[in-house]
């Protein structure tokens, strides 16, 4: 149990566009839901936090203008980067917990390259 | 206040020997330590947990040793098998956030 899946794995998309990536827990509802960017050889960075219903919290420095997040339901998060651009090339992660509890299951991760 | 550090960077082991990382950290306010595996390419998978209740907890081959007053924690890996080589991060939340805070991460071979 607690599978959370993203999608799509890896997107490609022109400097300006922007990009949507979908977070699902499958088989948990989740309360929490988090948003992390990872640079190659560097750890997780949490970005925002969003809770089903309301705003997500960004982190600090994070621009919640650039990286839009929706918490629609118990099940479905989704990360839009807007106008993205080269230095936004990462390896994205949500992950999604239940209500109360401090585990934290992670997706599978989604590689954005920004052309 | 909010970091956690984590050594060493990078650690090599012979097949069968003991592994072991290494994490500090300062915010008292810290009541859970999970330790995850990540492989290249992959999200990071839950290994093993800690509370500050107990000094230690043991799945499998897997243990971690948590010292309260000198707030280390750590990650033995028993009898460590090349598929144990990935990347390993320590971390550690307040149970009124939830938000992870992650250690700097430790890339372990193992040489068969």
């Amino acid at each position: 149990g607690a599978v959370v899946s993203q999608h799509p794995s890896r997107v490609i998309c022109k400097s300006g566009t922007s990009v949507k990536i979908e977070c699902r827990s499958l088989d948990f509802q989740a309360t929490t839901m988090f948003w992390y960017r990872q640079f190659p050889k560097q750890s997780l960075m949490l970005m925002a936090t969003s809770n089903e219903g309301s705003k997500a919290t960004y982190e600090q420095g994070v621009e919640k203008d650039k990286f839009l997040i929706n918490h629609a339901s118990l099940t479905l998060s989704t990360l839009t980067v807007t106008s993205a651009h080269p230095e936004d090339s990462s390896f994205y992660i949500c992950s999604a917990s239940r209500q109360g509890l401090d585990t934290q299951y992670f997706g599978p991760g989604t590689r954005l390259t920004v052309l | 206040q909010q970091q956690v550090k984590q050594s060493p960077q990078s650690l090599i082991v012979q097949k069968g020997g003991i592994s072991i990382i290494n994490c500090a950290y300062e915010n008292t306010a810290f009541d859970y330590f999970p330790w995850y595996q990540q492989f290249p390419g992959k999200g990071p998978a839950l290994l093993i947990a800690i509370r500050p209740d107990v000094s230690e907890k043991k799945e499998g081959r897997f243990t971690i040793s948590f010292n309260k007053s000198a707030k280390q924690f750590s990650l033995h890996i028993m009898d460590s098998q090349p598929g144990d080589s990935a990347t390993y991060f320590c971390a550690a939340s307040t149970y009124n956030t939830g938000k992870l805070i992650f250690g700097q991460g430790t890339t372990l071979q193992v040489k068969p």
